[in-house]
């Protein structure tokens, strides 16, 4: 069945560092790629998306490129905030009832 | 932000007791679903529904049950909770307008239980 993996965390940096999470996924057909963030005490929230290979997503300074020839969806930052600190899912959609199949997510630390 | 609320935030109750939580959307979407959240397995689907009184099995069904008699309402039901119960429960809505639209699900809050 389908499948996410992420990196295992915590990941702690210091502010300004560079993050790489990444992500390699199983899936049927051609999915589409997700980033979700979660704040503490809060839902998810949509971080970006790709729907089809080689495509870019992007927001707040956030990148993730969908690679279907690694099967990757890896997300990166060039220079994190503390305010980067959450917890980060890497998600597929996969069927027309939009299911998404979630990776277990991964915590990021960033100090000042 | 998208209009979901879930409701309770937070309760602590036994195990054999029963326990429903609500979500309620004022988006008017036609998609939504309930998931847990567990330290290791990220979110895992429990049931969805693609409309008033069409509902289905996610990945984790066993021990719940749903409900959904109006479009801005999801009921999720454990029937006799048990402590592998205890967790997040999230709600999520989609729009679903075009089936296969791939229209990203906006999530509430969450629900803490815990079953002692």
């Amino acid at each position: 069945g389908d499948s996410v993996t992420q990196m295992e965390g915590p990941v702690t940096l210091s502010e300004e560092a560079f993050l790489t999470i990444n992500c390699t996924y199983t899936a049927t057909g051609y999915p589409s790629l997700f980033w979700y963030v979660q704040y503490p005490g809060e839902g998810l929230q949509l971080l970006l998306k790709a729907t089809k290979a080689d495509d870019k997503g992007s927001n707040k300074g956030f990148e993730a490129t969908y690679r279907k020839e690694t099967t990757s969806f890896h997300l990166e930052k060039g220079s994190v905030q503390v305010s980067d600190s959450a917890v980060y899912f890497c998600a597929l959609l996969t069927d027309s009832w939009g299911k998404l199949q979630f990776g277990a997510g991964t915590q990021v630390v960033v100090t000042p | 932000d998208a209009g979901i609320t879930q409701s309770p935030r937070h309760k602590v109750t036994e195990t054999g007791t029963p326990v429903t939580l609500r979500c309620h959307q004022t988006e008017n979407h036609r998609y939504m679903y309930w998931y847990r959240q567990d330290p290791g397995h990220g979110l895992r689907l429990i049931h969805y529904s693609y409309g008033v009184k069409d509902t289905d099995k996610g990945e984790v069904s066993d021990g719940y049950s749903v409900s959904r008699s109006k479009t801005e309402d999801f009921l999720l039901t454990l029937e006799s909770a048990t402590s592998s119960q205890t967790s997040v429960y999230f709600c999520a809505i989609s729009d679903g307008r075009v089936r296969g639209s791939n229209q990203p699900q906006h999530f509430g809050d969450g629900t803490r239980l815990s079953i002692l």
